[in-house]
């Protein structure tokens, strides 16, 4: 099955800095692959998403670029900001037609004032 | 209908009792799935349903879990006799047949004593 590496695990960055989060996967017929945020106690929320057909997306601050070759995909967060700190999850999932996930451990963004 | 809801939110039961979680999806999405997060770790995939079938089960679904969807919109998640293993947090997300996007609900804390 799929495995899905996150790295690093925690990441304190200071205001106004960028952030990046960085996954690998292991099964080249994954296709979409979403990041989550999750607050503490609270629900994953979908952030950005990327389907193998495209190199990059972005969304504000948030963008996420993607490698087939490689088999990976990273998070970039620009001008964090102290209500970026959470977890941040990647996922990847494989056809055909539905989306079950396979998440990373998670990476802990702290981001000081 | 403002997004997946799980109810409880909290259940703390004796090791050896039976529990059973509900979820309700968002009301316009076919497809529903049951994750199961512990602490430090990102959610691992439990099963899918597509309506009311149940397309796939993970091997992680011990014979002690089972999942419903009987009328195709909420579903239901049992555990019977619970272990300590079993103390997690139980999330559920739906999302719509022709879009990968899954939305969570905020999950179910299971604590077995």
């Amino acid at each position: 099955g799929e495995n899905v590496e996150q790295h690093p695990s925690t990441l304190s960055v200071q205001e106004g800095d960028s952030a990046v989060i960085k996954c690998t996967y292991s099964d080249s017929a994954s296709n979409y692959f979403p990041w989550y945020k999750q607050e503490l106690g609270k629900r994953p929320q979908l952030i950005i998403d990327i389907r193998s057909n495209v190199g990059e997306k972005k969304d504000q601050r948030i963008a996420v670029t993607l490698n087939k070759t490689a088999k990976h995909f990273s998070l970039h967060i620009t001008e964090t900001q102290p209500e970026d700190s959470a977890v941040y999850f990647c996922a990847a999932s494989i056809p055909p037609g539905y989306s079950t996930l396979t998440f990373g451990k998670g990476t802990m963004l702290l981001v000081s004032p | 209908d403002t997004g997946v809801s799980q109810d409880p939110r909290h259940k703390i039961t004796k090791r050896g009792q039976n529990v059973t979680f509900r979820c309700d999806p968002i009301s316009e999405h076919n497809r529903l799935y049951w994750y199961r997060q512990t602490l430090g770790q990102g959610p691992e995939f439990l099963t899918y349903f597509q309506n009311e079938a149940q397309l796939e089960k993970s091997r992680l679904l011990s014979d002690r879990f089972s999942a419903e969807r009987p009328k195709g919109s909420f579903s239901t998640l049992e555990i019977q006799r619970t272990e300590q293993g079993d103390s997690a947090m139980y999330l559920c997300a739906s999302s719509s047949t022709n879009r990968e996007e899954a939305f969570f609900g905020q999950g179910t804390r299971l604590t077995v004593v």
